[in-house]
């Protein structure tokens, strides 16, 4: 069916290291993909985000990595900090022929040690 | 200001009770969305609206209704709420299917 997925539910990093992120979705007529960064407390933060016809997005210190071959998509955190510590949610939109709604992952929390 | 407020930002309320909690947009979008979020769980439609006269149900609407009452206001009622609809509630904004959702801050229900 429809899914959204985490490889791992906790990732622990030192300060100053890079962080991966994965996620795997089921669906292959996905056609949009957003991270989302939920500190304590409060709601969902945009990231990233990433279009299937595109396979590498950069930001500022994130990079998102789409391979629909296998239908995996990544969030690459670089040199990690305190602040990046929190529950990230990849997220997968199948358009609008699908309703246009957003499938959430069920999230990673990342942990950043110093 | 946030773009997206939501009100109560906590509540309590007694199995059996109507509850609504309130959301306000001022990014000007006409997509709007209510959310839950279940302890350790990603976040799970319950409903979506892509304009004042449009509203569809998501994955969990069951036990909710909502009311879209201009394009900047989106209310989301229980209305018997139960045990297991204690969860965090998001409300969301979005102006279009592949443009990024803004979120506000959540509303924490507690149903006794």
């Amino acid at each position: 069916g429809e899914s959204v997925g985490l490889h791992l539910p906790t990732l622990s990093v030192q300060e100053g290291d890079n962080s991966i992120i994965n996620c795997a979705y089921s669906n292959s007529a996905s056609d949009y993909f957003i991270w989302y960064k939920q500190e304590s407390g409060k709601g969902p933060q945009f990231i990233i985000d990433i279009r299937s016809n595109m396979d590498k997005r950069q930001g500022q210190r994130v990079t998102v990595l789409l391979n629909k071959t296998v239908k995996h998509l990544s969030l690459q955190i670089a040199a990690t900090q305190p602040g990046d510590s929190a529950v990230y949610f990849c997220a997968e939109n199948m358009g609008e022929t699908s309703g246009s709604r957003l499938t959430f992952g069920e999230g990673t929390q990342l942990t950043v040690n110093p | 200001d946030a773009d997206v407020t939501q009100t109560p930002r906590n509540r309590i309320t007694k199995t059996g009770k109507r509850i609504m909690l309130e959301c306000s947009q001022t990014k000007g979008h006409d997509r709007m969305y209510w959310y839950r979020q279940d302890p350790g769980l990603g976040l799970r439609l319950i409903y979506y609206s892509f304009d004042v006269k449009d509203i569809n149900k998501g994955e969990i609407s069951d036990g909710y209704s909502v009311s879209r009452q201009a394009q900047a206001k989106f209310s989301l009622s229980l209305e018997s709420a139960i045990p297991n609809q204690t969860a965090l509630y998001f409300c969301a904004t979005s102006a279009s299917w592949n443009t990024e959702a803004f979120f506000g801050q959540g509303t924490r229900l507690t149903v006794v």
